[in-house]
């Protein structure tokens, strides 16, 4: 397997604009997971899905961030519109269906930077 | 909330030397624990899963120790080498299956 994929890789976007990054996971994963990490917060969760259906979204920002899983192998993240403050790194993993002790495979990210 | 702390924060060995960082957790109430090793411009990539007091995991010169009941757990890496800088995560799994991530240990080994 390829391992979980995520695209693009790098993006660099103007204030305002409609961002849309993309994910791959690793194919019978059950469990997909968007990350976000920058200098001041580490790497923190912004939302995961099971089995195509979104489970915590607790993690994201606001309204501008959304997230969907139409189907078992595909996820995007769209940020709508864009601000500085939502340059950073935008890292998605997937995995296995064991209870809690299942280990998360990370995708090579996509460093986002809005000017 | 599952909070975790890490330390130290960054660390400087020379190669040859051992090491040990610390992940500490005030609460037993989660389901496993987990090492992560970040390299730069990398992703995070899992070392070990623990979940049970006592746990002991090793892959080749590096290994981990769980202990819920004082709520830490060690890394140990033995003769380090310049291969093994990097930043290294611990993370809880609580009921459900997000992790919370600690602020990592940057280590540098130095040739």
């Amino acid at each position: 397997d390829a391992g979980v994929i995520q695209s693009p890789r790098h993006e660099v976007t103007e204030m305002g604009q409609e961002v849309t990054l993309r994910c791959k996971p690793i194919s019978g994963h059950d469990y997909l997971f968007w990350y976000r990490q920058t200098m001041m917060r580490g790497l923190e969760l912004l939302i995961y899905f099971n089995n195509n259906v979104p489970i915590d979204d607790s993690g994201m920002p606001e309204d501008r961030f959304s997230a969907k899983m139409p189907n078992a192998s595909f996820s995007t993240l769209k940020i709508q519109p864009s601000e500085p403050r939502d340059s950073a790194v935008y890292f998605c993993a997937s995995s296995f269906d064991r209870i809690g002790a299942d280990e998360q495979y990370f995708g090579p990210g996509t460093r986002l930077t809005v000017t | 909330i599952l909070n975790v702390e890490q330390s130290p924060q960054s660390l400087h060995v020379q190669e040859g030397d051992s090491t040990n960082f610390t992940c500490s957790f005030p609460s037993s109430n989660f389901y496993a624990l987990h090492w992560y090793r970040w390299e730069t411009a990398k992703s995070p990539e899992a070392l070990f899963v623990m979940t049970l007091n006592g746990d002991e995991k090793k892959k080749g010169r590096i290994s981990a120790t769980l202990n819920t009941k004082e709520g830490y757990s060690y890394l140990y890496i033995k003769g380090s080498q310049p291969e093994d800088s990097a930043t290294y995560l611990c993370a809880l799994s609580g009921s459900a299956r997000q992790l919370t991530f600690g602020s990592g240990t940057q280590l540098t080994v130095l040739p």
